[in-house]
Order: C-alpha cells, then sequence, then structure tokens
C-alpha cells in the first residue's frame, strides 16, 4: 500500500536558520506530489505541489520542494525562517491511476524561536 | 477564490447522540472529503464523494456515515456519537481536473463528544 513518511515529527529552530523537512513515499508509479501547511488557528493551505516538469519547484512565501525520483522524496526546504513559519506541515502523495484520494504523511510540527 | 464552510468552528455533544456536521463548497467541485485531525496521527480519511449521491469510504468509515444530496454540500453524520469521536474534522473538496488539482479546506469543526 502507498504510504507517505515524514521524517521529523518536531522542529525547533531560530530565525534565519535553514529548514529542511524530509518526505518519502513508497510507490513505483507516477506521482503528483504535495505539500501543505497549517498556521495556528487556520485552515489547511497548499504550499506547492508536483505534478511534472522541473523537479525543483518553488511555493509560497520563500519555500520550495525538490522531487528526486530515485529517492522516491519530495523535501522541502527554505533557506531562512521567520517567526511566522511557525506552523505544521504535511506532505501528501496521489498517483496517476487513482489520483481522487491522497496519502498523508503525520506531519512535521515547526517552532520557529524569535 | 475557493471557499469551504464548515457550519460550525466548535461543537459540544453527548455520547449516544445522532451528529451532523455540515460542509458547502462554492466552487462547483466534484470532489469532496471528510478527514479527521488528531496529534501525531495526521489526517485521517473517512469518507469522500466524486458526485451527487456517490460516495466511497476511506480509511476510518466506522461509526460515521455521509450524505450528498447536491453537489456543493457533503454532510458527515455520527450516527451514535462516543467519546472517541472527540477530535477536529476537516472538510475539503477538489476539482476533477487530474490529479494535480490541489484539495481547498474548510476551517474545521472542532467535535467534542462528553
Amino acid at each position: 500500500a502507498q504510504s507517505v513518511s515524514q521524517h521529523n515529527h518536531h522542529v525547533i529552530l531560530s530565525e534565519a536558520a535553514s529548514l529542511e523537512l524530509g518526505c518519502n513515499y513508497s510507490y513505483g508509479g507516477t506521482v503528483n506530489l504535495f505539500w501543505y501547511v497549517q498556521y495556528p488557528g487556520q485552515h489547511l493551505q497548499l504550499l506547492l505541489k508536483y505534478f511534472s516538469g522541473d523537479p525543483l519547484v518553488k511555493g509560497i512565501k520563500g519555500f520550495e520542494a525538490e522531487f528526486i525520483k530515485s529517492k522516491f522524496s519530495f523535501n522541502l526546504r527554505k533557506p531562512s525562517v521567520q517567526w511566522s513559519d511557525t506552523a505544521e506541515y504535511f506532505c501528501a502523495v496521489n498517483n496517476a491511476g487513482n489520483n481522487r484520494k491522497l496519502i498523508w504523511g503525520l506531519g512535521t510540527s515547526l517552532a520557529v524561536n524569535p | 477564490d475557493v471557499k469551504v464552510t464548515q457550519s460550525s468552528r466548535y461543537l459540544v455533544k453527548r455520547t449516544g447522540e445522532k451528529v451532523f456536521l455540515e460542509c458547502v463548497q462554492d466552487m462547483d467541485h466534484e470532489n469532496m472529503f471528510w478527514y479527521r485531525q488528531d496529534p501525531g496521527l495526521g489526517l485521517r480519511l473517512i469518507y469522500f464523494s466524486y458526485d451527487v449521491k456517490m460516495k466511497e469510504k476511506g480509511d476510518i468509515p466506522e461509526g460515521y456515515s455521509v450524505s450528498r444530496e447536491k453537489k456543493e454540500r457533503f454532510s458527515l453524520i455520527l450516527e451514535s456519537a462516543s467519546t472517541n469521536q472527540t477530535s477536529m474534522y476537516l472538510c475539503a473538496s477538489t476539482a476533477y481536473r487530474g490529479g494535480n488539482q490541489p484539495q481547498h479546506f474548510g476551517d474545521g469543526t472542532r467535535l467534542s463528544i462528553l
């Protein structure tokens, strides 16, 4: 069965530190990949997505992610975090053959200290 | 901009009650989803619907049912509420134009069963 693994459950950083959140998935076929963010008290919203083309995708608020097919990975990065990036981050995957359902990672809680 | 509206932000009910959670989207989306979100467990899919009167079980359908009589509205029903159904419930919708369409989320309903 498909699964998504997020390596870190809790991350604590200081402002201006660099961020990388890991995401690996298990599925051998064509996939669509997503990162969502949930700021405190707000609804889940899309950060960025990949479905084809350039494997380095850029999203909102300076985030980017790189799809490495050989490693089944889609890691999220930001060169310099801000206090306002404190949130929960979710990686999600679906496959081209059954693309209605998303498979979700368990999430990573990021706390950025000012 | 897509708007997904959940009828209540907070709800308190008693065990054994029949509980209705309502969700409305304004973008004529074909697909709608109900999730529950619990700390450390990420998002778990309860049910989804890809058309009016159509539904499919997700990963944790036990104790729940759904109704989709109109395209814009998707209701989650707890037939006989139990304390282990205390959770945050999220509704989402997406257009069916291929699996690369992101899901759009409501603000969530925090349900407490006493």
